[in-house]
C-alpha cells in the first residue's frame, strides 16, 4: 500500500504570494495532521482533522489554514507568505484521532520564500 | 502543556557501538503515549516505537531498546550494535490522551555512525 503522499516536493515562492500544499493519506486513514519543521527543530503542530473537521490548531497565525476533502485527502493552505514560513510542511496520517495510533509521515514538502 | 527535552544535540559513535538517546517530557496528562521517531538525510519521519504512560515495561525490538520511568518522566533510546544506516536526526514525541492528539517533538539529537 502507498504511504503518505505530499505535492509539490519542493516550492518556491515570494513574500506575499500564498501557497497550497496537498497531502493524501494512507489508504483507510482518516486524520491528517499538518507540521511544520523549521531547519534544525523538531516539527511544530499546525492542524489535526479527522472526519473532514478541523479537531485541533496550533499556535499559528490565521494566515494558516486548513481542510479535509470527503476522501480524507487534506490541503494546508497559507496566504501573505513571510520569509519566517521557510520550512519543511509535513503531512501525517493515522487510522483514527487516539494518542496511541501512531501517526504516518509523508516525505514533505519542502518550501522556500525569497 | 506538554513538553519534550532531549539535551544531546549530537552524537558520534564508530560503527558497532551502543547509542543511548536521552529523552525527558512533561505532561499534565495521566494518560500519554511517547514515541521515537527517526528522520535520514531524505527528509521523512520514520515511526519507530511506542509506549504507553500505563506500561512501564522495558522492552527490545531487534537491535532498539527503550527505558521508559515515569518516576523521572523519562523515555530514553537505545541503537545496539549501530550501523552506518542508523546516521539521522532521532525525535522523541508526546502525544496526549484526552482529546490532545497531537504530537509534541523535542528538538532531536543528530546521530552520525562513522565505519
Amino acid at each position: 500500500d502507498a504511504g503518505v503522499t505530499q505535492s509539490p516536493t519542493h516550492l518556491i515562492k515570494t513574500r506575499g504570494q500564498h501557497v497550497t500544499l496537498r497531502c493524501s493519506p494512507i489508504s483507510g486513514h482518516k486524520s491528517v495532521s499538518w507540521y511544520q519543521q523549521v531547519l534544525g527543530q523538531g516539527p511544530q503542530f499546525i492542524f489535526q482533522y479527522y472526519e473532514k473537521e478541523e479537531r485541533g490548531r496550533g499556535n499559528f497565525p490565521d494566515r494558516f489554514s486548513a481542510r479535509q476533502f470527503p476522501n480524507y485527502s487534506s490541503e494546508l493552505n497559507v496566504n501573505a507568505l513571510l520569509l519566517g514560513d521557510s520550512a519543511l510542511y509535513l503531512c501525517a496520517s493515522s487510522f483514527a484521532m487516539t494518542g496511541f495510533q501512531p501517526q504516518h509521515f509523508g516525505d514533505g514538502t519542502r518550501l522556500s520564500i525569497l | 502543556a506538554q513538553k519534550v527535552t532531549q539535551a544531546q544535540t549530537e552524537i558520534s559513535v564508530v560503527e558497532k557501538e551502543d547509542v543511548t538517546l536521552d529523552c525527558v517530557y512533561e505532561t499534565r496528562d495521566t494518560t500519554y503515549y511517547l514515541f521515537w521517531y527517526k528522520q535520514p538525510p531524505s527528509g521523512e519521519l520514520v515511526f519507530l516505537i511506542r509506549r504507553n504512560s500505563f506500561d512501564e515495561q522495558n522492552e527490545i525490538s531487534g537491535r532498539y531498546s527503550w527505558n521508559f520511568q515515569k518516576s523521572t518522566s523519562s523515555f530514553n533510546f537505545t541503537i545496539t550494535a549501530s550501523q552506518v544506516v542508523d546516521s539521522a536526526v532521532y525525535f522523541c514525541a508526546l502525544s496526549g490522551g484526552s482529546n490532545d492528539y497531537k504530537l509534541s517533538f523535542g528538538a532531536g539529537t543528530t546521530v552520525t555512525v562513522r565505519a
